[in-house]
């Protein structure tokens, strides 16, 4: 497809659960991010990557989540034993520059559910 | 460091009328700003930018222009219709050499036929 696709949709997670949220961005942009969206709130930044380089990390909320982008194209984003304050609309956009100057480009979110 | 302040919504407004969602921000370079619009059940997309003081950036009747004297980027449209709808988010670009986009918490705007 033309536009940035995540996946999945719509997840739901037990307390303690493992969960992985998918990222295909627009292919050729060189940047990726990550931003976490609660109810009614603007997107918050958690991760940066420039191809396959995680260049910035700081707005991962804790040990527990993790992002990859090992070929510098899908990206995952990870998180352990979650929790129910990890519940939130996970948003990953991507862009033709370096760094977060330019137009990012969204994908549609996965929500998830933490019970 | 660095931050975006917008207006609380949500707004509700006739058809025709005329919008003002207000946006301040607090930088410590001159990073580009830019208004992104989320409509009901899609994702955020880019509405219009601005990348230095002065500019004005404008897209589907929508203007907003960078003003660096009162650190503001508002939001305007002479006369809405009901299809801008949505949730409309001020951003600061990052700084040169930096990667985090910072977002205003989001307004949302309902406009009656």
């Amino acid at each position: 497809g033309a536009g940035v696709s995540q996946s999945p949709r719509y997840k739901v997670a037990k307390r303690g659960q493992d969960v992985a949220l998918r990222c295909d961005p627009i292919s050729g942009h060189v940047s990726l991010f990550w931003y976490q969206q609660a109810l009614g709130q603007g997107p918050e930044f958690l991760t940066y990557f420039q191809n396959e380089a995680q260049l910035d990390k700081s707005g991962l909320p804790s040990d527990r989540f993790f992002a990859e982008r090992p070929e510098g194209s899908v990206s995952t984003l990870k998180i352990q034993r979650t929790q129910q304050e990890d519940s939130a609309v996970y948003l990953c956009a991507s862009s033709t520059t370096g760094g977060g100057t330019g137009e990012l480009f969204f994908g549609e979110g996965s929500r998830l559910t933490v019970l | 460091g660095n931050s975006v302040t917008q207006m609380e919504g949500p707004v509700t407004l006739s058809e025709e009328a005329f919008l003002t969602i207000n946006c301040t921000y607090t930088a410590t370079g001159y990073p580009s700003l830019f208004w992104y619009v989320q409509y009901p059940g899609e994702g955020l997309q880019l509405l219009l930018k601005a990348t230095k003081a002065d500019d004005k950036g404008s897209n589907k009747g929508f203007e907003a222009t960078y003003r660096k004297e009162t650190t503001s980027f508002h939001l305007e449209k002479g006369s809405v219709q009901v299809s801008d709808s949505a949730v409309y988010f001020c951003a600061l670009g990052a700084d040169t050499g930096g990667f985090k986009t910072i977002f205003g918490a989001g307004t949302r705007l309902f406009v009656k036929a």
